[in-house]
């Protein structure tokens, strides 16, 4: 049930761009984004609800392709800030909420 | 200030004990679930609710029990039959009306068995 990502891992020097993708075999209802660093609690990013949506904030934006079950999270201009387990999470009809295998990401000076 | 309590924060067990975490929210929300993270690993659905006295399994329901006897309550007891339950347990949150749907997080209880 569990949507997987990819890459599972990378890291980045900063200033560096990054995209990390996450595919359903199941339909998706939503696709929702988030981070968690160490230790703590996931933080919600973004939402994405209609296929083909785009969203974005700051120098973070994503897209969702309803039809093909992806998603992608595009990161640009990366700061060290932005170093932690990147999460995908998708709702189906049933209000189930999965999140994905995770993506780590390392930001290095 | 609204928001999602988990307690304890962290807890230690001996084998064969049952032990129930405490997850109490007051944003209203509709939805509550229950995760389990593992180091280094993703976050495993073990149960959620959409409404006050029913609840559903998630995919590692075995070993685990809860209750939903109050919109604001979601307590999960790990039971002596869970055989590995050493973990970090999130229980979270969302509105079904309303809302962008996003998840709200407690702070997480590490749960050490001995």
């Amino acid at each position: 049930q569990q949507p997987v990502q990819s890459p599972q891992a990378v890291i980045l020097r900063e200033g560096e761009d990054a995209v990390i993708n996450c595919s359903s075999s199941k339909a998706l209802y939503s696709v929702h984004w988030y981070r968690q660093k160490h230790g703590e609690a996931p933080v919600f990013l973004m939402i994405l609800l209609k296929g083909g949506e785009q969203k974005g904030h700051d120098k973070i934006s994503a897209s969702f392709n309803e039809k093909k079950q992806q998603s992608s999270l595009y990161l640009t201009a990366s700061q060290l800030s932005y170093s932690g387990t990147y999460f995908c999470g998708a709702t189906n009809t049933g209000n189930q909420f999965y999140f994905g295998t995770g993506t780590s990401l390392t930001v290095i000076p | 200030d609204g928001g999602i309590t988990q307690s304890p924060k962290y807890l230690f067990r001996k084998e064969g004990q049952n032990v129930t975490l405490s997850c109490e929210q007051n944003l209203n929300h509709d939805a509550m679930y229950w995760y389990r993270q593992d180091p280094g690993q993703g976050l495993r659905l073990i149960y959620y609710s959409q409404i006050v006295n029913d609840f559903q399994k998630g995919d590692i329901a075995e070993g685990y029990s809860v209750s939903r006897e109050k919109k604001e309550s979601f307590p999960l007891t790990v039971t002596s039959a869970q055989k590995n339950p050493t973990a970090f347990y999130l229980c979270a949150s969302r509105p079904l009306r309303g809302g962008t749907g996003e998840l709200f997080f407690g702070e997480g209880s590490r749960l050490t068995v001995l």
